[in-house]
């Protein structure tokens, strides 16, 4: 079946523009997660969705960053008026187990985001 | 708070060599430890897991055991291959929290 889907999967914009990347988890996941890889911080969580609900968004930067998932499948991460430290690459990953600790994440390709 | 410390990289070995990459973490509770790898190219895939105390889990020829007394899950494989390139992550998962937690990252380059 397919796995985790993002788009795109580069997006260069300038600074003080605002980007919206896409996430498509595997079908049936309900844990979707958000994560940020960049030279500086390595491997950084974003947020968590269990559904529509985010019980975690402890890893969200500043209040430019922000995300839904609407109808349980679909999440959008929104960076507004984008500087240039938000340059990384954004993963999406998605779990079909919540609420264990075995929590097995299947990663999508990332997005590679680049401020100018 | 939970973190996880991964032996710095780059490493570089030689076809047939032993590898160990050493990972320790700190957490409270009884989190479930993974190895995520990333081929050149590609997406971060698990590589393998273990989800309680003396669990050792396995994979393509890698393992690595869970030990709580020394709080360390060190990834080790008796002889690498040049497919065996690439960038390896340690992580972690609490009980009662989602995210993962991630090491820095150790890249591995296998030479011929």
């Amino acid at each position: 079946g397919a796995g985790v889907s993002q788009s795109p999967s580069n997006k260069v914009t300038e600074k003080g523009k605002d980007v919206e990347l896409r996430c498509d988890p595997i079908s049936g996941h309900t844990a979707l997660y958000w994560y940020r890889q960049s030279l500086g911080q390595g491997l950084e969580f974003l947020i968590y969705f269990q559904g529509n609900s985010a019980p975690d968004k402890s890893g969200l930067p500043s209040d430019r960053f922000s995300a839904e998932r609407t109808g349980g499948s679909v999440s959008t991460l929104t960076i507004q008026r984008t500087q240039q430290e938000d340059s990384a690459v954004y993963l999406c990953a998605s779990s079909s187990i919540a609420g264990s600790s075995y929590n097995e994440q299947f990663f999508g390709p990332g997005t590679r985001l680049t401020v100018l | 708070g939970d973190s996880v410390t991964q032996m710095e990289g780059p490493v570089t070995l030689s076809e047939e060599a032993f590898l160990t990459i050493n990972c320790t973490y700190t957490a409270t509770g009884y989190p479930s430890l993974f190895w995520y790898v990333q081929y050149p190219g590609e997406g971060l895939q698990l590589l393998l897991k273990a989800t309680k105390a003396d669990d050792k889990g396995s994979n393509k020829g890698f393992e690595a055991t869970y030990r709580k007394e020394t709080t360390s899950f060190h990834l080790e494989k008796g002889s690498v291959q040049v497919s065996d390139s690439a960038v390896y992550f340690c992580a972690l998962s609490r009980e009662g929290a989602q995210k993962l937690v991630f090491g820095q990252g150790t890249r591995l380059t296998i030479n011929p």
